[in-house]
């Protein structure tokens, strides 16, 4: 069973577009998170979620928006995409506790935008 | 600005042997910082942390070094296994600031040689 599912693996689209990249966990955390690995393999963290409630969004474009139906799944969807886009898109969750600072990552999702 | 770095972005070591990731930050707020280990096509998986109050850490073969003057922190594995092959991050966050946010370096690729 995987702990932290992202949907699609792998996703090429062309400018101007919309998509979105599911999250899920099944670790029963409440925290989770999306981070942005660039091409010069920064991996920066975009925003957090805290069950359902937005408390962390950093300096990312208003394209990007996040969504929290509960505390188990975290979408991100990209209107208007753009080519400074590509990158491979991280979730992430933490659980209540977070003593160790340990995050629990998904495998990514690789965007790639034409 | 590039607050946590991990200048070296590749290590070769021979099976055995030690391998030593280094990392530097900048940013004196910080005072818990972690390693995360990461495969190709896998998200980073954490490794082992250390707190501002401590300047070792050990778990197995891994151990954590910090020294806070220096701002600089490093990670020991030993002996080094062909299975510790793959990239290696550093992370930090200024939790007593009440800021979690993990602040990442950009990875050491650590190639152990059998």
């Amino acid at each position: 069973d995987t702990a932290v599912s992202q949907t699609p693996k792998y996703l090429v689209t062309q400018m101007g577009n919309d998509k979105s990249i599911k999250c899920e966990q099944n670790l029963g955390h409440d925290t989770m998170y999306w981070y942005k690995q660039d091409s010069k393999k920064f991996l920066k963290i975009m925003f957090s979620y805290n069950n359902k409630e937005l408390i962390i969004n950093e300096t990312v474009p208003n394209r990007f928006s996040p969504k929290s139906p509960d505390k188990a799944h975290l979408n991100l969807h990209i209107n208007s995409l753009e080519l400074g886009d590509s990158a491979v898109y991280f979730c992430a969750s933490s659980p209540r506790d977070r003593s160790t600072g340990e995050l629990f990552f998904g495998e990514g999702s690789r965007l790639t935008v034409l | 600005d590039q607050q946590v770095k991990q200048n070296s972005p590749s290590l070769s070591v021979q099976e055995g042997r030690i391998s030593i990731l280094n990392c530097d930050y900048t940013n004196s707020m910080f005072d818990y910082f972690l390693w995360y280990k990461k495969y190709p096509a896998e998200g980073p998986t954490f490794l082992i942390s250390i707190s501002s109050i401590k300047d070792k850490n050990e778990d197995g073969r891994f151990t954590v070094f910090l020294n806070k003057s220096a701002k600089h922190l490093s990670l020991h594995i030993v002996p080094s296994q062909p299975g510790d092959s793959a990239v290696y991050f550093c992370a930090a966050s200024a939790r007593a600031f009440g800021n979690e946010k993990l602040t990442f370096g950009t990875g050491t690729r650590l190639t152990i040689i059998p």
